[in-house]
């Protein structure tokens, strides 16, 4: 299995434009969360969904962001419009309860917004 | 309730030397504590984890020390190498969905 798979791995935009991050989980898995890293508040958990269901939002900062996820091999994570104090690493990671609670992490997007 | 508090932020050891990472959390319902590695550019990887019911957990040159009275678990790793370089996270969770709450992260930095 190739793993969690995030694009892209770097995003440079400007201050008010739309950005959306894509993630595949790794196949079978019927968790998904999304993660944003930055050095001031560490890893925070933004939102997961179960089966595709959005199950806690309650970490989205605000409005500007949305998570979608169709169907159970792809999932988008959007900020529109985005900020600077938006740039950070975002990471998506999946699981399968049926095996166990560990949390694979993809690479991670790494967003720049000027 | 929800936070997991971390220390040291940072840690720098000879190479052998034995670094330990300490964690604390307050929710008495978290039932799973995983340690995370994670390398510069890369996403966190599970290193090794432990549930309440035992003391403590060895994985090669890895061990989870775990006291539930005084609610603190800790990652000692043994015989360090350069190669142990990365950032490590403790982790808490509790229910089904294991829904992760981390702690801020120590950055280790073995030296040769």
């Amino acid at each position: 299995d190739a793993g969690v798979i995030q694009s892209p791995r770097h995003e440079v935009t400007e201050m008010g434009q739309e950005v959306t991050l894509r993630c595949k989980p790794i196949s079978g898995h019927d968790y998904l969360f999304w993660y944003r890293q930055t050095m001031m508040r560490g890893l925070e958990l933004l939102i997961y969904f179960n089966n595709n269901v959005p199950i806690d939002d309650s970490g989205m900062p605000e409005d500007r962001f949305s998570a979608k996820m169709p169907n159970a091999s792809f999932s988008t994570l959007k900020i529109q419009p985005s900020e600077p104090r938006d740039s950070a690493v975002y990471f998506c990671a999946s699981k399968n309860l049926a095996i166990g609670a560990e949390q694979y992490f993809g690479p991670g997007t790494r967003l720049t917004v000027t | 309730q929800q936070q997991v508090k971390q220390s040291p932020q940072s840690l720098i050891v000879q190479k052998g030397g034995i670094p330990i990472i300490n964690c604390a959390y307050e929710n008495t319902a978290f039932d799973y504590f995983p340690w995370y590695q994670q390398f510069p550019g890369k996403g966190p990887a599970l290193l090794i984890a432990i549930r309440p019911d035992v003391s403590e957990k060895k994985e090669g040159r890895f061990t989870i020390s775990f006291n539930k009275s005084a609610k603190q678990f800790s990652l000692h790793i043994m015989d360090s190498q350069p190669g142990d370089s990365a950032t490590y996270f403790c982790a808490a969770s509790k229910g089904s969905a294991r829904q992760l709450t981390f702690g801020s992260g120590t950055q280790l930095t073995v030296l040769p």
